[in-house]
């Protein structure tokens, strides 16, 4: 099946500092789409992109769909405490979604 | 707008015992989703349901979990037997219909021990 590979695993940033991570794939999807898991919880959405090359943005978190469908990255700027959680990447391909691993995030005060 | 209601939250169980999740998607959503999330792992789907129908359930292994949504509303997932693998977070999700473009709801999920 789909593998999506998400880097970093884990990053440690101090509150005020830009955070950048991202996913690859060996296999092309139509639809990007990026969560945000707080503990205890289910994933939320937070930006979908349908179209390569696209870049949207949110607030503070900005994403791009890689030019060859087969990668995203996703930038938070400005980190404060509460961006503290796990952000997955999911990539969607002929109905079927997948999930990379996650990157967990924690911002020290 | 209430969210994704799912029980129980937690289930510790015996290896070999049954056990049963029950989720009650947003109201009007047609299109529900089972995930299981294994610690340090994103969500793997394991079926997919347009109101009553199965429409993905390729990666549920079915001689032991069972899904069912009657009346299109809301559904439960068994395990019969468990195992020590299935030691898992089982999210729900849903959504209005069944376009890529239609925005996943997730629920709080219910979190599985087998001991």
């Amino acid at each position: 099946g789909q593998q999506l590979n998400q880097s970093p695993q884990s990053m440690f940033i101090q509150e005020g500092e830009d955070v950048s991570m991202n996913c690859t794939s060996s296999s092309i999807f139509n639809t990007w789409l990026w969560y945000k898991q707080d503990p205890g919880e289910g994933p939320v959405l937070l930006i979908a992109l349908y179209k390569a090359g696209e870049l949207t943005s949110n607030g503070r978190l900005t994403a791009q769909f890689g030019i060859t469908r087969k990668d995203s990255f996703l930038n938070i700027s400005a980190s404060i405490p509460s961006d503290v959680g796990i952000y997955f990447c999911a990539g969607s391909y002929a109905g079927k979604s997948t999930f990379g691993d996650g990157t967990t995030l924690t911002v020290k005060p | 707008e209430a969210g994704v209601a799912q029980s129980p939250r937690y289930k510790i169980i015996e290896k070999r015992q049954s056990v049963a999740f029950w989720c009650n998607p947003i109201s009007g959503h047609a299109t529900l989703y089972w995930y299981q999330q294994i610690l340090g792992q994103g969500p793997k789907l394991l079926i997919q349901f347009q109101n009553n129908g199965v429409v993905d359930d390729s990666q549920l292994p079915k001689d032991r979990f069972s899904a069912e949504r009657l009346k299109g509303v809301d559904s439960t997932l068994k395990i019969q037997p468990a195992k020590l693998e299935d030691s898992a977070v089982y999210l729900c999700a849903s959504s209005l219909g069944g376009d890529l473009k239609e925005t996943q709801y997730f629920g709080p999920g219910t979190r599985l021990l087998v001991l």
